[in-house]
């Protein structure tokens, strides 16, 4: 059972390049999430999806976009990147409404902008 | 807006001692949640706190929550070196099950 599965783990861009991260979870998962982590900031929510073909904005949209075409996957694109998006992006799901469980997160892909 | 609040952001310890971690919020909420996180690794769960004077134990930690106090604490009793990780706290805020985390603590425990 592989849980959440991040692609890639590691990924250095220029500025101005574009990419997409990909999420998936093999928990049927009803909500999916994309989170960023910097240095003595906590991790702050970039995006979230309460189920396929939905997304909304977290506290850090700006700059992201996402899509959950799929169940299981949650995709975090960046259109043109920035050195300020230098970060480690975690995804994590969650079993959805009414439920107590944590959420479930992933290994984290650690992407620099040159 | 929710803000969550962690204190100490660093301890270092001897093993064998016993301290508390705190997080504060500044709003009402259902859920509280404990992770753990070792360097330049993931996120795994410890605790779920779900109602005013919740308390859960696993070994050496134990969580509680005063919902009143919008406070929880993190008790280690006992270091040992393998409780060496960044320990973060974050609050159920909105539909969604969204989380916001606090900023966490660093905890070294010295052999």
């Amino acid at each position: 059972n592989a849980g959440v599965t991040q692609t890639p783990k590691f990924r250095v861009l220029k500025t101005g390049q574009s990419m997409t991260l990909l999420c998936a979870q093999d928990m049927n998962h009803e909500y999916m999430y994309w989170y960023r982590q910097d240095p003595g900031m906590g991790l702050r929510l970039i995006h979230y999806s309460v189920g396929e073909g939905t997304t909304a904005k977290g506290e850090v949209p700006d700059g992201y976009n996402v899509s959950r075409l799929k169940k299981q996957n949650f995709l975090l694109g960046l259109e043109s990147a920035a050195p300020s998006q230098t970060s480690v992006y975690f995804c994590a799901s969650s079993p959805g409404t009414g439920g107590t469980q944590p959420q479930h997160f992933g290994d984290g892909t650690r992407l620099s902008i040159l | 807006e929710l803000k969550v609040e962690q204190n100490p952001l660093f301890l270092s310890m001897q093993e064998g001692k016993n301290y508390t971690i705190y997080c504060n919020y500044s709003t009402t909420s259902d859920r509280l949640y404990w992770y753990r996180q070792d360097p330049g690794k993931s996120l795994e769960s410890l605790f779920v706190l779900l109602s005013n004077g919740a308390v859960k134990q696993e070994g050496r930690l134990m969580a509680s929550l005063d919902t009143k106090a919008r406070l929880s604490t993190l008790h280690i009793t006992a270091a040992v070196h393998d409780l060496s990780a960044t320990y973060f706290c974050a609050v159920v805020t909105g539909g969604g099950n969204k989380l916001t985390f606090g900023t966490g603590t660093q905890l070294k425990v010295e052999l």
